[in-house]
């Protein structure tokens, strides 16, 4: 079992719909978790960034913890187009910095 | 602020061939990583420095690969010799002070070994 598993996609929605992406990992010890964004030939960017459980909302988006059932979520509202890209979680526990990431779920917002 | 700088943005080379990666970090992170991209295995972690010191380098998967941060402006990512299998997206990140913030990426370097 990966520490880690992500739907690959891809996930395709009309443009304006709700968007739920998620994540589950396997090490109860992970306190760290954050989604990135990736578009076409270019490097992942932090989307959020969250500690312990509960959720952040930041505009559109709505990064949800859930430690009990080890899963985490993405939501973003009102899509649009441009938020076709590939979305990839990433997970760090308290002593390591390294991160571990999902495999990324591509995601197409049709006009 | 600049954002991390790799070069080249791509690089096609043949097999045998030595390649160097190169990355310039964001001023004042502390905490620099080299990852590899490909559709089988995702985003994988090869080797990241401490203050331009290698902490952990099991990513790395062969001898061919090496990595150096010889000052807190400077890392390069060297593979010799190269293969058919090196081809993929290489991807320098840094991280702030402490290692606890999230790490920024690059645009990274598409390397095709043929």
């Amino acid at each position: 079992q990966k520490e880690v598993e992500q739907d690959p996609g891809p996930l395709s929605v009309p443009e304006g719909a709700i968007v739920s992406l998620n994540c589950t990992y396997s090490n109860s010890a992970f306190q760290y978790f954050m989604w990135y964004r990736q578009y076409s030939r270019k490097g992942p960017e932090l989307l959020m960034y969250t500690y312990s459980s509960g959720n952040k909302e930041d505009g559109r988006f709505t990064a949800q913890v859930d430690k009990s059932s080890k899963y985490i979520s993405l939501f973003i509202r009102d899509s649009q187009p441009s938020d076709s890209a590939t979305y990839l979680c990433a997970i760090r526990g308290d002593s390591n910095y390294q991160l571990i990431w999902g495999a990324g779920t591509k995601l197409i917002i049709k006009p | 602020d600049a954002g991390v700088i790799q070069s080249p943005r791509h690089e096609v080379t043949e097999m045998g061939q030595e390649v160097t990666l190169r990355c310039k970090p964001i001023s004042g992170h502390d905490y620099l990583f080299w990852y590899r991209q490909t559709m089988m295995r995702g985003l994988e972690l090869l080797i990241y420095f401490n203050n331009n010191v290698p902490i952990d380098d099991s990513g790395m998967p062969e001898d061919r690969f090496s990595a150096k941060m010889p000052n807190a402006s400077f890392s390069t990512l060297k593979i010799q010799p190269s293969e058919p299998r090196d081809s993929a997206v290489y991807f320098c990140a840094t991280s702030r002070v402490g290692g606890v913030g999230p790490q920024h990426f690059g645009d990274g370097t598409r390397l095709s070994i043929l």
